[in-house]
């Protein structure tokens, strides 16, 4: 079983509108989780890393935030763009996670956001 | 543009033959992470390589093979390329002490 579970696996939005998509894990112990936007055929690009005394983070348009209590984090989209249409990737990593790690990460699905006119 | 590049960027090859996929770091990383990406799924890891050598491998078989050269460069190879081999090959690049990669524009290997 997947450790990151994301949600909504796809949603459509009009553009100027808002949007919040969530990522629920289990991974533990818990280091940090990283929000990426990945557009169609390319490769993701990290929008915001939060480790666990983190509880929101910003990146323009973007704020991500963590409860590592309840295990779950959300990205929200304000005032969409056409140029936000991408696939948005959660990623988690466990403690004691060292450059010779990476493929210990866990990568959510992703959500597929879609803005129209 | 995180300064990872890949060649090529789309490949076609048919069932059985193999295919070598490269990818360029960032200058100052090296470490470098290769994945497969499914169409519609994250990203899953294949392996890793630090100064040449791999020191870490995901659930692939051992016809998914790779290199990194002295100034970190890096290839993955494929042998027996299969139907599910069709993919998004992504490679990431890392430096040491960092939590961050950066990931290349990918290879889009469609198998025939």
């Amino acid at each position: 079983k997947n450790q990151v579970e994301q949600s909504p696996q796809s949603l459509i939005i009009l553009e100027g509108k808002n949007c919040t998509l969530q990522c629920n894990y289990t991974v533990s112990p818990f280091s940090n989780l990283r929000w990426y936007k990945q557009d169609t055929g390319r490769g993701p690009v990290s929008l915001t890393i939060m480790t666990f005394s983190e509880n929101t983070k910003s990146n323009g348009r973007y704020t991500a935030t963590l409860d590592a209590d309840t295990k779950q984090s959300s990205l929200h989209i304000t005032a969409s763009q056409l140029s936000d249409s991408a696939s948005y990737i959660c990623v988690v990593s466990a403690s004691g996670m060292t450059t010779d790690s990476w493929g210990k990460l866990q990568f959510g699905a992703g959500t597929q956001v879609v803005v129209t006119p | 543009e995180t300064g990872v590049t890949q060649s090529p960027t789309h490949l076609i090859k048919t069932r059985g033959q193999q295919v070598t996929l490269r990818c360029s770091s960032q200058s100052g990383h090296n470490t470098v992470s290769w994945y497969q990406q499914a169409l519609g799924q994250g990203p899953q890891f294949i392996f890793q390589y630090y100064r040449e050598e791999e020191n870490g491998r995901g659930n692939f078989p051992p016809r998914f093979s790779g290199l990194q050269f002295p100034n970190y460069s890096s290839e993955l190879n494929v042998n027996a390329l299969e139907l599910d081999d069709s993919a998004l090959y992504l490679c990431a690049s890392s430096s040491p002490g960092s939590n961050e990669q950066f990931f290349g524009p990918g290879t889009r290997l469609t198998v025939l």
